[in-house]
């Protein structure tokens, strides 16, 4: 199976911030990788999608980056409903997601 | 309004059995693969299950395999998991998801959950 691995495992930050997650897998996987924000007693929303395609409806200040094994998810200006965790996810085989980033309120 | 609706989590026994189901609407149910993720309280997400869009093709997660069963039936639009020999790492928020949007690598729709608690 391939891993995937996310940092930080947890992040303070403040509203109007810029922000960066990390996603590494433990092998190439072209561009089949996924963003999703779950906030708490909800379902995962799919943010974006083939490393930087951003699905729609989510706001532009979320972007993606990357290809092969390092991946980014960028929020450039964060917006107090941001605050939540991003689990990055990849399909180049059988799914495995990442453990989770937590973005706190500093 | 695309929209899937989970059903049939509940509390079990350790080696009891449940059958999740997953109610599709507003989209070609036959057209598109389905899934299965888990999130055990307060960990992260974990995929269980995938089956495509005529049950050609079924896979599972190493922790699930030889005892859960996914399939699913066209004419109800319907996805199900039957869940045998539960155990208590079993025990999650069961999610079905599909990848109905721009591409079929990405999970853009999702059900509510439904809990499954394994514990005698």
């Amino acid at each position: 199976d391939i891993q995937m691995t996310q940092s930080p495992s947890s992040l303070s930050a403040s509203v109007g911030d810029r922000v960066t997650i990390t996603c590494r897998a433990s092998q190439s996987i072209s561009s089949y990788l996924n963003w999703y924000q779950q906030k708490p007693g909800k379902a995962p929303k799919l943010l974006i999608y083939a490393a930087s395609s951003l699905q729609s409806g989510v706001p532009s200040r979320f972007s993606g980056s990357g290809s092969g094994t390092d991946f980014t998810l960028t929020i450039s200006s964060l917006q107090p409903e941001d605050f939540a965790t991003y689990y990055c996810q990849q399909s180049y085989s059988t799914i495995t997601f990442g453990q989770g980033t937590r973005l706190e309120i500093k | 309004e695309v929209q899937l609706v989970e059903s049939g989590g509940g509390l079990v026994k350790p080696g009891g059995s449940l059958r999740l189901s997953c109610a599709a609407s507003g989209f070609t149910f036959s057209s598109y693969s389905m899934n299965w993720v888990r999130q055990a309280p307060g960990k992260g997400l974990e995929w269980v299950s995938s089956i495509s869009s005529s049950s050609s093709y079924i896979y599972y997660a190493d922790s699930v395999k030889g005892r859960f069963t996914i399939s699913r039936d066209n004419a109800k639009n319907s996805l199900y998991l039957q869940m045998n020999s539960l155990r208590a790492e079993d025990t999650a928020v069961y999610y079905c998801a599909s990848p109905v949007g721009p591409t079929e690598q990405a999970m853009d729709v999702w059900g509510q959950g439904t809990t499954v608690t394994v514990s005698s």
